[in-house]
């Protein structure tokens, strides 16, 4: 079983939709959580990020973590075409030198 | 935000030859700094942990005399692809990290490929 799991899509929807995101993980050390957005063949860029449980909105964007679930999701109001990418989830355990965990990315696009 | 780069961003060799990959952070001091190996529709996998002026720290499985990692001064770390065989064919990014805080700040990647 992998650490995090995460469906890869991929995932269409039309503009102004809602997308929800989400991954799941199996190892309950993890206390650092991100979502990263990665355009095609560009490196990740850091979009959000929750220090153990709870809800998080930036604009748009809402990330949620469920520890006792391990769960966390990621909501994208309103979306935009510009919003087409392929977004990763990725954790990270205390004391760990920073090693991120990634999920494998869900691809989205946005049709105008 | 923080910068970093790489350099090439696409490379193509031959096999049996070396290609080196260079990641740097441009406007601030990297202590950490981390490579990942990705395939297509893939996740990315962590290589290596290089510390500053340390021995890079080599994820299971990663061939450490294949890929050679130096990290010899806190905006600049290589990795070397030694020998290179059509199976390292990937897309290869590093990030970058400062003592203290979660936050990694990723390359824009490097494209090899080994003809």
């Amino acid at each position: 079983q992998k650490e995090v799991e995460q469906d890869p899509g991929p995932l269409s929807v039309p503009e102004g939709a809602i997308v929800s995101l989400n991954c799941t993980y199996s190892n309950s050390a993890f206390q650092y959580f991100m979502w990263y957005r990665q355009y095609s063949r560009k490196g990740p860029e850091l979009l959000m990020y929750t220090y153990s449980s709870g809800n998080k909105e930036d604009g748009r964007f809402t990330a949620q973590v469920d520890k006792s679930s391990k769960y966390i999701s990621l909501f994208i109001r309103d979306s935009q075409p510009s919003d087409s990418a392929t977004y990763l989830c990725a954790m990270m355990r205390e004391n760990q030198g920073g090693k991120l965990i990634f999920g494998q990315g869900t691809e989205l696009s946005v049709k105008p | 935000g923080a910068v970093v780069s790489q350099h090439p961003s696409r490379v193509i060799c031959k096999s049996g030859t070396s290609v080196k990959i260079e990641c740097r952070s441009l406007d601030f001091q990297a202590t950490t700094m981390f490579w990942y190996r990705q395939f297509p529709k893939k996740s990315l996998m962590l290589m290596a942990t290089s510390n500053e002026g340390s021995k890079a720290t080599y994820e299971q499985g990663v061939e450490k005399d294949k890929f050679l990692i130096n990290h010899a001064s806190l905006t600049l770390s290589t990795l070397t692809v030694t020998s290179a065989h059509p199976e390292d064919s990937s897309f290869y990014i590093c990030s970058a990290s400062t003592t203290g805080t979660y936050e990694q700040y990723f390359g824009p990647g490097t494209r090899l490929t080994v003809t």
